[in-house]
């Protein structure tokens, strides 16, 4: 099924570890990025890329690191996990012939001990 | 600068009851607007968007919103509650200018009293 796909939905990290969170699309999109939800806070963008080889920043991109190394994937790597990283991530996609209507992962829950 | 407040953090009406969520939003460029639905521990499902066309949008499940830009806001509605209709709704803005970033409001939980 064509979809956002991510991986692991759970994750418990021990503070100082680190980790890749997965995320693969294949609607063939250039637009890809990583989200991060709190509660009260709605989503917050971590990074974005809009096509291979191409990322940015978001407005919370400190303790993370992206990549873009073909259209499909766009991994999250946490370097140093701290409890402030304890949240629900989400992948999202999208083109510019989807209007701008982004399709989401499932996201993954992780927390950090 | 872009932003989207809405305007209740809560919202509680009962089954049949019709339902309004309510947004409001800043853009500094024509704006394309959406509404995602999120179920416990679910992702995020479109419900409908705006995106310069017909300002009363319909969407799936019934549900409906009216971009108005003399008030820069787009409520969401829907006629008759389901018990289903339970989740949180998020209004999002893209404002365009190229840089395919969305903004998000901070979620309306809807509950639905049988």
């Amino acid at each position: 099924n064509a979809g956002v796909t991510q991986t692991p939905k759970f994750q418990v990290l021990k503070t100082g570890q680190s980790m890749t969170l997965q995320c693969a699309q294949d609607m063939n999109h250039e637009y890809m990025s990583w989200y991060r939800q709190d509660p009260g806070m709605g989503l917050r963008l971590i990074h974005y890329s809009v096509g291979a080889g191409i990322t940015d920043q978001g407005e919370v991109p400190n303790g993370y690191n992206v990549s873009r190394s073909t259209t499909e994937d766009f991994p999250l790597r946490l370097l140093s996990a701290a409890p402030s990283q304890t949240s629900v991530y989400f992948c999202a996609s999208t083109s510019v012939g989807q209007g701008h209507g982004y399709t989401f992962g499932s996201g993954t829950r992780l927390t950090v001990v | 600068a872009q932003s989207v407040t809405q305007l209740d953090s809560h919202v509680s009406v009962s089954e049949g009851t019709p339902v309004l969520l309510r947004c409001n939003y800043s853009s500094s460029y024509s704006p394309s607007l959406f509404w995602y639905v999120q179920h416990p521990n679910k992702g995020l499902q479109l419900l409908l968007k705006y995106t310069s066309a017909a300002t009363l949008v319909k969407g799936i499940n019934g549900f409906e919103a009216e971009f108005k830009k003399s008030e820069t806001s787009f409520h969401l509605t829907k006629p008759s509650a389901h018990m289903s209709d339970a989740a949180e709704y998020f209004c999002v803005l893209y404002s365009g200018a190229g840089s395919y970033q969305l903004t998000f409001g901070k979620g309306t939980k809807l509950s639905v009293i049988p």
